[in-house]
């Protein structure tokens, strides 16, 4: 089974800061690499899919890139509602499987 | 607008079991696949089930197969979890989400989720 790392597991950002959250694959998996955004007592929302495609209705601020096992996820300009943990997912061989998940907190 | 209810949760004994389901509406529920996804208390993300269209494809993960069983009624427009053998570790919240798929795999709309404690 491929195994995902996240880093870092946490970080306090200021308000207007660039944000970088790097997740790898323990195999080769593409492009297929999956974001979600999760603030605290609230269901997950896909952010990015396919590495870098920007779902619908998602601002611009977030951005998504990387293929095979290393992927990098951006906050351009970090706001106070980006309050939440970050989680990648990847898609392999009919199985599904989420990073471990990075805490983003205001500084 | 697409909207994903979970209900059915709830606490019950280590060894015991429960049916959740889920209720999709705002989008033909019967042209998608449909997951379950689940969080343990302060813990990250888990993929428990999914379930094709037409249900001619149900995948597991290793930690529930042959305990859980997903289901669904594309009639009634909605999808179901039978959870038997329970054990503490099946305490989470349980979302019901659903999936897109085109080469890769991904869940884009999520339910409010339904809390299931397992506990004596």
């Amino acid at each position: 089974d491929i195994q995902m790392t996240q880093s870092p597991s946490s970080l306090s950002a200021s308000v207007g800061d660039r944000v970088t959250i790097t997740c790898q694959a323990s195999q080769d998996i593409s492009n297929y690499l999956n974001w979600y955004q999760q603030k605290p007592g609230k269901a997950p929302k896909l952010l990015i899919y396919d590495a870098s495609n920007l779902e619908t209705g998602v601002p611009s601020r977030f951005s998504g890139s990387g293929s095979g096992t290393d992927f990098t996820f951006t906050i351009s300009s970090l706001q106070p509602e980006d309050i939440a943990t970050y989680y990648c997912q990847q898609y392999d061989n009919l199985l599904l499987t989420f990073g471990p998940g990075t805490k983003v907190d205001i500084k | 607008e697409v909207q994903l209810v979970e209900s059915g949760g709830g606490l019950v004994k280590p060894g015991g079991s429960l049916r959740l389901s889920c209720a999709a509406s705002g989008f033909t529920f019967s042209s998608y696949s449909m997951n379950w996804v689940r969080q343990a208390p302060g813990k990250g993300l888990e993929w428990v089930s999914s379930i094709s269209s037409s249900s001619s494809y149900i995948y597991y993960a290793d930690s529930v197969k042959g305990r859980f069983t997903i289901s669904r009624d594309n009639a009634k427009n909605s999808l179901y979890l039978q959870m038997n053998s329970l054990r503490a570790e099946d305490t989470a919240v349980y979302y019901c989400a659903r999936g897109r798929r085109g080469g890769n795999y991904y869940f884009d709309y999520w339910g409010q989720g339904t809390l299931v404690t397992v506990s004596s």
